[in-house]
């Protein structure tokens, strides 16, 4: 079964302007990842942030958790065509079934 | 650093055929995890591998799936018939550890069951 799920399940938008995803997860956690795939191709690690933090910063790409709701979001800022791809969450454990659990995804569209 | 490799890329079988798929995980690594990813869905965990014992299976359909890691290094997964619903891409990704770290994924198979 699915741990996480994201919200839209699609997103479309211009280039410039900023996409945010959010994942709702079940379970208890030690971490939240953000992965991004490409059309035909394999999963890239984007960003982990741990159950202990709030927000993370890489680049474009910012992060929330907030444990509490079991649930984070993605932002990316000023998006570009090249951002096209579908986004997935990923849920991290220490403890019990420790692998990565992922969501259903988010498909974002820039259009250029 | 190389990544992780898989092959072969596009495998098109009948149904009631026989299929492997390889993968070569980065050097070091002790987790190995396969994924099966039908259209439009998420990855979903088959198996996870710590070296070459099985951490987690529960996911496997075994009936018609296997999947060894000799030597704790390469693994391969089978499928054994072919089913029309296993029509799908077949990741293979590694960790340095089974904690649910940042997992590095190949670029997957992509089973297509006739």
């Amino acid at each position: 079964s699915q741990q996480g799920e994201e919200d839209p399940q699609a997103l479309s938008i211009q280039e410039g302007e900023n996409a945010t995803m959010n994942c709702s997860y079940k379970t208890s956690i030690n971490n939240l990842q953000w992965y991004r795939q490409n059309s035909g191709r394999g999963l890239v690690h984007l960003i982990l942030i741990r159950s202990n933090e709030r927000e993370k910063h890489s680049g474009r790409l910012r992060v929330t958790l907030d444990t509490s709701k079991k649930s984070s979001s993605l932002l990316i800022t000023a998006s570009r065509a090249a951002d096209t791809a579908s986004y997935f969450c990923a849920t991290g454990k220490y403890t019990g079934r420790r692998a990565l659990t992922f969501g259903s995804g988010t498909r974002l569209q820039v259009q250029p | 650093e190389a990544g992780v490799a898989q092959s072969p890329r596009y495998k098109i079988i009948e149904k009631r055929q026989s299929v492997a798929f390889w993968c070569n995980p980065i050097s070091g690594h002790a987790t190995l995890y396969w994924y099966q990813q039908i259209l439009g869905q998420g990855p979903k965990l088959l198996i996870q591998f710590q070296n070459n014992g099985v951490v987690d299976d529960s996911q496997l359909p075994k009936d018609r799936f296997s999947a060894e890691r000799l030597k704790g290094v390469d693994s391969t997964l089978k499928i054994q018939p072919a089913k029309l619903e296993d029509s799908a891409v077949y990741l293979c990704a590694s960790s340095l550890t089974e904690r649910g770290t940042e997992a590095f994924f190949g670029q997957g198979t992509r089973l297509t069951v006739v």
